[in-house]
């Protein structure tokens, strides 16, 4: 399968408890998003990166969230201390992000997140 | 916030063209519109995308009114399996492209 992967599909943690997690994008793809989405919504952007720079973060990204792309390949998405309020799908996606082509964004199947 | 307006759900008959529309009004000269679709508990999936003139390609068709202030996505023929929400967005792309996803439209396709 060479598509976006997330690992875990599912994760269920008690408030107040850290969770990290992972996404592999499509190999030859140097830029890499995270979403978040809630039920009823659309994904709303996080942030993203370019190989293994951060470029953009929202302004959702509050302190509480951490994302690293250590060598432009994977990326973690961590939150500490979670809330009940984090309780969403985690969307990660990659592109080939080419600075004058407009490329599209292959999507991974996203992290469930329950706080409880 | 999206810069999209699209109709919060459509309905289409099986075998059908499924045409949904998209207002984009405030678009900018280098943005482009892309559309994607979210089947129930999967990620969104990349379906087309244009900047001014129309596309096609195997899973659909983009118009893009001339003055590109709207546009609409033509399935050709609808299944059930074409039962999702769509999302129209308007992005750079490229170098500096996030998407900002609205609500979209849901589809129901009906036997």
């Amino acid at each position: 399968d060479t598509g976006v992967s997330q690992n875990p599909r599912h994760k269920i943690t008690k408030r107040g408890q850290n969770v990290t997690f992972r996404c592999d994008p499509i190999s030859e793809h140097n830029r890499l998003y995270w979403y978040r989405q809630t039920l009823g919504q659309g994904p709303e952007f996080l942030t993203y990166f370019q190989n293994e720079a951060q470029l953009e973060k929202s302004r959702l990204l509050s302190d509480r969230f951490s994302a690293e792309r250590p060598k432009g390949s994977f990326s973690t998405l961590e939150i500490q201390r979670t809330e009940q309020g984090d309780s969403a799908m985690y969307l990660c996606a990659s592109s080939l992000g080419q600075t004058k082509k407009n490329t599209e964004a292959f999507f991974g199947q996203g992290t469930r997140l329950t706080v409880v | 916030d999206a810069k999209t307006t699209q109709p919060p759900s459509m309905d289409c008959a099986e075998g059908r063209a499924a045409n949904l529309p998209c207002n984009h009004s405030t678009i900018s000269g280098n943005e482009y519109v892309y559309w994607y679709r979210q089947i129930h508990s999967q990620g969104p999936q990349y379906i087309i995308h244009g900047l001014k003139n129309n596309e096609t390609n195997e899973m659909a068709s983009l118009i893009i009114t001339e003055d590109r202030k709207s546009s609409t996505l033509i399935l050709p023929h609808a299944t059930l399996r074409d039962t999702a929400v769509y999302y129209c967005i308007v992005s750079y792309g490229g170098s500096q492209g996030n998407l900002i996803f609205g609500k979209g439209t849901k589809l129901s396709v009906k036997p």
